[in-house]
């Protein structure tokens, strides 16, 4: 079974300028996240999508982020303009709820990241 | 609010146990992670609890006491392989949907 992908792996810009992250989830996966995990920290949620409708965007700094999912399958991360604190690894993740007799269970599975380095 | 701790840095040797702790409040509990991740590396699951008790799985086990709010993943028969930040994450409900909040991680050093 195929990861989730992502792409540019590594992404150099200068501050003020924009820049585009891609996410292919797992075949199926109907829920999707972008993470920001800066350097010494963990993950921190941006965006959470169910399908293609957002269910938690609290945490997304929406005067410069923005994101989609189109038909519910990839999804587009987008910065504009950066600055310099959105140096980063940008993690999306893919999850399936799954039922084992009475235990539920969600496990989200990451993609490789793409580091960002606003200069 | 929600709040997670877990130690920053833990060092052990080749071949020992090594019990990484995380202790956790929050609202909405409904499930807790641990992850592992490799520098440069994407987070990949390890376990998963939301009873009470302990998981098994080869030399990695975790377990929960949800009144405490704490959690533990032990390593058994390190290998130098294990060394990598560990992510204690608390799945907690919020507004009809599961929410994966993550700790700051442990970073984990083997030594011969």
């Amino acid at each position: 079974e195929a990861g989730v992908a992502q792409s540019p792996r590594y992404k150099i810009i200068e501050k003020r300028q924009s820049v585009a992250f891609w996410c292919n989830p797992i075949s199926g996966h109907a829920t999707l996240y972008w993470y920001q995990q800066i350097l010494g920290q963990g993950p921190k949620l941006l965006i959470q999508f169910q399908n293609n409708g957002v269910v938690d965007d609290s945490q997304l700094p929406k005067d410069r982020f923005s994101a989609e999912r189109l038909k519910g399958v990839d999804s587009t991360l987008k910065i504009q303009p950066a600055k310099l604190e959105d140096s980063a690894v940008y993690l999306c993740a893919s999850s399936l709820r799954s039922t084992s007799g009475r235990r539920v269970q969600e496990t989200q599975y990451f993609g490789p990241g793409t580091r960002l380095l606003v200069l | 609010g929600q709040n997670i701790d877990q130690p920053t840095e833990m060092t052990a040797t080749e071949g020992a146990i090594v019990q990484i702790n995380c202790t956790y409040q929050t609202s909405g509990f409904n499930g807790l992670f641990w992850y592992q991740q490799h520098a440069g590396e994407a987070p990949t699951f390890l376990s998963y609890n939301v009873l009470d008790g302990l998981e098994e799985k080869g030399r990695f086990s975790s377990f929960l006491s949800r009144s405490k709010g704490y959690s533990y993943l032990l390593l058994k028969e390190l290998q130098m392989k294990d060394s990598a930040s560990y992510l204690c994450a608390v799945r907690a409900l919020s507004g009809g949907y599961n929410k994966l909040i993550f700790g700051a991680g442990t970073r984990l050093a083997v030594h011969p």
